[in-house]
């Protein structure tokens, strides 16, 4: 069984600092990763995803993945309370054609104003 | 607006009896999903269909069943065979052809069992 690991939180950052979030998988052979915002309640979406060693960067977000260590983490700069909400790491197995998706428990992540 | 649609939101059903939960998308997407998620937890996969007529167990199927017979349509029957039933139920669709396209996820339907 393929896993995806975070650390479920809570995790408390004040307003305007930088949040990071963490995850680890256990299927080398994965390629392709997603961060995903749900808010309580309702259904997640999308923030980004990366396939690709480094950083991708998009507006206040960057993923970072290091596929040796089999980490892939989420930076939240600038943060804002309307930030809080539980982040899910979820990683893509390799079956062709359907993203088969494997998602990690998620992290809470607070930011306190 | 291109999107999915998952209706009921909220379900109260009674222990023994079958319910099924319903999913349309207009995107014209392939490929077609079904998740469970409980209190605190992440996503875990039920039945996911790649194309019309053709759909495969996830990792939690047991006690759960699918049909796709339209391409925009994804049903997911929630049988009396399921031991804990009650979960926040989400249903996703992506383009199949895409290595990285996104799931796009409907609303969800909160199913409470009694």
């Amino acid at each position: 069984q393929k896993e995806v690991e975070q650390n479920s939180g809570p995790l408390s950052v004040p307003e305007g600092a930088i949040a990071s979030l963490n995850c680890t998988y256990s299927d080398r052979g994965s390629q392709s990763f997603f961060w995903y915002r749900q808010y309580s309640g309702k259904s997640p979406e999308l923030i980004m995803f990366i396939y690709s060693n480094g950083d991708k960067e998009d507006g206040r977000f960057t993923a970072q993945l290091n596929k040796a260590s089999q980490y892939v983490s989420l930076l939240i700069r600038d943060s804002q309370p309307s930030d809080s909400a539980t982040y899910l790491c979820a990683v893509k197995e390799s079956v062709w054609g359907a993203q088969k998706l494997v998602f990690g428990q998620g992290t809470r992540l607070t930011i306190n104003p | 607006d291109g999107g999915i649609t998952q209706s009921p939101k909220y379900l109260f059903r009674k222990e023994g009896q079958n319910v099924t939960l319903s999913c349309e998308q207009n995107l014209n997407h392939d490929a077609m999903y079904w998740y469970r998620q409980d209190p605190g937890q992440g996503l875990r996969l039920i039945y996911y269909s790649q194309i019309v007529n053709d759909f495969q167990k996830g990792d939690i199927a047991e006690g759960y069943s699918v049909s796709r017979e339209k391409k925009e349509s994804f049903p997911l029957t929630v049988t009396s065979a399921q031991k804990n039933p009650t979960a926040f139920y989400l249903c996703a669709s992506s383009d199949r052809q895409g290595a990285n396209s996104p799931l796009h996820f409907g609303n969800g339907t909160r199913l409470t069992v009694t």
